[in-house]
């Protein structure tokens, strides 16, 4: 079955950089778009990035473009979430989702959750 | 403030049936069959319910659905259980920069 097992969260002070992975296994990695999804805490689910599954179309929220970089490694299954120049804001559980379409990007829902990972930012 | 609308909170008795609202616009709900579903339980991540309106994913209970009119999706849990107490937030594909949307959340006590 899909497992998708997240590491690399923390806390870190404004201004300064971290990065999220999310190990993927039980599906053909490589042939799925990915997405972060993060949600504050006691609040609402947020969108925040998408790339396709060869890594040739990324898509942001607003909120992030410019500070955040998602990237993947096909060839040993993971998804990164680069975060640079965090603020207070950004604090929240950090999810990687699954999209669930082969090859095209369906960008409407997500098949498949990570545990989710903190990232708390505060000086 | 999310930009999909959904009530804070909703109750229910054991066996009732209940709808959740999911309120957006015509650039969103109203424009696309792209409205999702997902329940979170305290602590965990969040599981699909309901997709493209009204599919259900295999491994869901049939007692969940979903539908549309206009601006505005609803879920439907019907033969309420214990177990259903839970968050639920719906999510629309939009044609904005932010390409997917979601609702603030609806906590749903089972009394």
């Amino acid at each position: 079955q899909v497992q998708l097992v997240q590491s690399g969260g923390g806390v870190v002070q404004p201004g300064k950089s971290l990065r999220l992975s999310c190990a993927a296994s039980g599906f053909t990695f490589g042939d799925y778009g990915m997405h972060w999804v993060r949600q504050a805490p006691g609040k609402g689910l947020e969108w925040v990035a998408f790339i396709s599954y060869d890594g040739g179309n990324e898509y942001y929220t607003d909120s992030v473009k410019g500070r955040f970089t998602i990237s993947r490694d096909n060839t040993n299954d993971t998804l990164f979430l680069q975060m640079s120049s965090l603020r207070t804001a950004d604090t929240a559980v950090y999810y990687c989702a699954k999209d669930p379409y082969l090859f095209v990007a369906a960008l409407r829902w997500f098949d498949s959750w990570g545990q989710g990972t903190l990232v708390t930012v505060s000086s | 403030q999310s930009a999909l609308t959904q009530p804070a909170s909703v109750s229910g008795s054991p066996g009732q049936s209940i709808t959740l609202s999911c309120t957006g616009t015509s650039s969103d709900i109203g424009a696309y069959n792209y409205v999702s579903w997902y329940q979170q339980h305290p602590g965990r991540a969040p599981m699909l319910l309901i997709y493209d309106v009204t599919n259900r994913p295999s491994g869901v209970s049939s007692r969940f659905s979903g539908s549309k009119s206009g601006n505005t999706a609803s879920l439907t849990i019907s033969g309420l259980q214990a177990e259903d107490e839970a968050d639920y937030y719906c999510s629309s594909y939009a044609s904005t920069s932010t390409l997917i949307l979601f609702g603030g959340g609806t906590k749903l006590t089972v009394l």
